[in-house]
């Protein structure tokens, strides 16, 4: 089975802080995304990388920057967090190719206070 | 710019109904796909289609692709208590190899006994 693990479920931050995400999948993919859920809005891109130190800009980058130094491993960074930046962050996984699904981490809920 | 729109948002029925989700997309799109997303959990995908006229079916779950019309629909047929779930839609553009997708806003589907 495709495994994506994210680093924490659960996060508290003040703002301001510097906040790190990480995501680990452990099935060889090439390509990772970062993606953040709100109520109403469905999931938006922020981030996505086609291979290691390769990255996209999604559909909402700003205020978030991205690395990805090994194959496996994914982070999403909040350079300084605001309030606005409270959400649910997803990460995913596939391999190249256009006849394949994203594979999703459980997600981790960010709260900026 | 790719946008993808579901309706309805909320759908509530009976067991034993059949119903459809609609997913229209603004522009031409690789790949079309769709997910299922319990409570406090990840996403799972469902359908994977790839083409003008797929059908896919799994269990009481049918999904279609129309690329012409830019619509995909997912008919739940005889609905049972277990697929009380949000329902996305996702319409994919290659790029670098890797999917990129565009969510619809999603679809939160209750079946009452």
């Amino acid at each position: 089975d495709v495994k994506v693990t994210q680093s924490s479920r659960y996060l508290v931050k003040r703002t301001g802080e510097k906040v790190f995400l990480e995501c680990v999948q452990d099935m060889d993919h090439e390509n990772m995304f970062w993606y953040r859920q709100d109520p109403g809005l469905g999931l938006r891109l922020i981030y996505f990388s086609y291979d290691v130190k390769m990255k996209e800009k999604g559909d909402i980058p700003e205020g978030y920057s991205v690395s990805r130094e090994k194959k496996e491993r994914f982070s999403l960074i909040l350079e300084s967090a605001s309030t606005n930046q409270t959400s649910m962050y997803l990460c995913a996984s596939s391999i190249s190719g256009s006849r394949t699904e994203a594979f999703f981490g459980q997600g981790t809920r960010l709260t900026v206070v | 710019e790719l946008k993808v729109e579901q309706n309805p948002l909320f759908l509530s029925m009976q067991e034993g109904k059949n119903y459809t989700i609609y997913c229209n997309y603004s522009t031409t799109s690789d790949r079309l796909y769709w997910y299922r997303q319990d409570p406090g959990k990840s996403l799972e995908s469902l359908f994977v289609l790839l083409s003008n006229g797929a059908v896919k079916q799994e269990g009481r779950l049918m999904a279609s692709l129309d690329t012409k019309a830019r619509l995909s629909t997912l008919h739940i047929t005889a609905a049972v208590h277990d697929l009380s779930a949000t329902y996305f839609c996702a319409a994919g553009s290659l790029i670098q190899g890797a999917q990129k997708l565009v969510f619809g806003q999603g679809t939160r589907l209750t079946i009452n006994p």
